[in-house]
């Protein structure tokens, strides 16, 4: 099985600040026939589904707001939220579909101060 | 609009069986792989089985291969979770959900049904 790590666990930031959190995976999850990293990365605000945001490693989503951006290749993956909103509050998991079992992150829980 | 809403969770005692749906709406569900995604209280998330389009391919988690039974009926617009010898350990919050064009992430989620093995 593919192993997707995350970190931090958690983090606390201000609004307006800028946020990194990382995504390792135990197998490159870059497919050589087309170059494309299968890779995911979801929000889960309090109380609700998740919500994908970015596929492909770096695609966001039709009306995904643009602070939100992903990064990465092979095994190392990153999403930045380059300013971060209060609506932000949520935990953050990437999910890789390079292969079955699909499998996710453990999340990183994004808190603001 | 594209909605998925699932039902069919409540408690069950272990060993016993249970068997979810989930009503697709908004979308040629027939043109889309399906899946189901589960969340036990305050974890993370964790990929349960999902479906081909047609049905006629499916795929598990290895915990519940041989227990959990995925299907669809397409002329229904409904996708299916047969749980049978349940465990403690299934207990969590059942997600349906869409496989994106052309990949298996997941682009749609249902709002979820929770499911309870207690005796």
């Amino acid at each position: 099985d593919i192993v997707m790590t995350q970190t931090p666990s958690s983090q606390a930031v201000s609004a307006g600040e800028k946020v990194t959190m990382s995504c390792k995976s135990s197998q490159s999850l870059l497919y050589s026939e087309n170059k494309k990293n299968y890779l995911a990365w979801y929000q889960q605000k309090p109380g609700q589904s998740p919500k994908l945001l970015i596929s492909w490693a770096s695609t966001r989503e039709s009306g995904v707001p643009d602070r939100f951006i992903g990064s990465g290749s092979g095994t190392d993956f990153t999403l930045t939220i380059s300013s971060v909103q209060a609506e932000d509050l949520a935990v953050y998991y990437c999910e890789q579909y390079y292969d079955t079992p699909l499998t996710f992150g453990s999340g990183t829980k994004l808190e603001i101060k | 609009e594209v909605q998925l809403v699932e039902s069919g969770g409540g408690l069950v005692q272990p060993g016993r069986s249970l068997k979810l749906s989930c009503a697709a709406s908004g979308f040629t569900f027939s043109n889309y792989g399906m899946a189901w995604v589960c969340q036990a209280p305050t974890k993370g998330l964790e990929w349960v089985a999902s479906i081909s389009t047609g049905g006629g391919n499916t795929y598990y988690r290895d915990s519940v291969k041989g227990r959990f039974t995925i299907s669809r009926d397409n002329a229904k617009n409904t996708l299916y979770l047969q749980m049978d010898s349940l465990r403690s350990e299934d207990t969590a919050t059942y997600y349906c959900a869409r496989h994106a064009d052309g990949t298996y992430g997941f682009d749609y989620w249902g709002q979820g049904v929770m499911v309870t093995v207690s005796s």
